[in-house]
């Protein structure tokens, strides 16, 4: 039972390179978010999807861009990485909106160099 | 504007102490749900509980128990007779608006608790 999973673990990137992370879910949720998690200030969402085919902007989506094309993926691009993008980002995934449990992958740990 | 504060940054506490972590909400719906994640060395966040605003009961799962109080805004999480595994960093967070349906969170800034033996 793999749940979520992200890929890469561990990436480290240049002024202006750009990337994609990846993110898979086996439980056949509707719901994906990305977030972005750094030193004191929690987890902030960046991108979020209620659907194959959809795709919303969260609290810090500058510099993100996503897409949603299978319902078991949701990829986070970055264009011209910078090092305020350096952080730990955590795909996750729910069965249901509002009141249900999200369900989080391992993180990836980006330093943008 | 919906917010989520846990004051206490990091807590260190001695093996079979019992320790307290604090979660005060803002909002102003009138239906919401709170939950707690526990975050440990290993990365991943693991899902502890989920309470909705109706419900004000007190919730206790084995050395684990949650304090729900409408009336402080608070939903405070206890852990009895801590043990070394416990050591992580704990977010409480918020559900967002009822006017939509996207299951988005607000997250508080995490506590990081230590246990040493």
């Amino acid at each position: 039972n793999a749940g979520v999973t992200q890929t890469p673990k561990f990436r480290v990137l240049k002024t202006g390179q750009s990337m994609t992370l990846l993110c898979a879910q086996d439980m056949n949720h509707e719901y994906m978010y990305w977030y972005r998690q750094d030193p004191g200030m929690g987890l902030r969402l960046i991108h979020y999807s209620v659907g194959e085919g959809t795709t919303a902007k969260g609290e810090v989506p500058d510099g993100y861009n996503v897409s949603r094309l299978k319902k078991q993926n949701f990829l986070l691009g970055l264009e011209s990485a910078a090092p305020s993008q350096t952080s730990v980002y955590f795909c996750a995934s729910s069965y249901g909106g509002r009141g249900t449990e999200a369900f989080f992958g391992q993180g990836t740990r980006l330093t943008v160099v | 504007a919906q917010k989520v504060t846990q004051a206490q940054t990091e807590i260190s506490v001695v093996e079979k102490e019992d320790v307290t972590l604090d979660c005060v909400y803002e909002t102003r719906d009138t239906t919401y749900y709170l939950f707690w994640y526990k975050q440990p060395p290993s990365g991943e966040l693991v899902f502890l509980i989920r309470r909705n605003s109706f419900d004000e009961q007190n919730e206790i799962s084995g050395r684990y128990s949650w304090n729900f109080q409408k009336s402080t805004s608070s939903f405070n999480f206890t852990i009895t007779a801590s043990q070394v595994v416990d050591s992580a960093v704990y977010f409480c967070a918020l559900s967002e608006s009822p006017t939509s349906n996207t299951g988005k969170l607000i997250f508080g800034q995490g506590t990081t608790l230590q246990v040493k033996p």
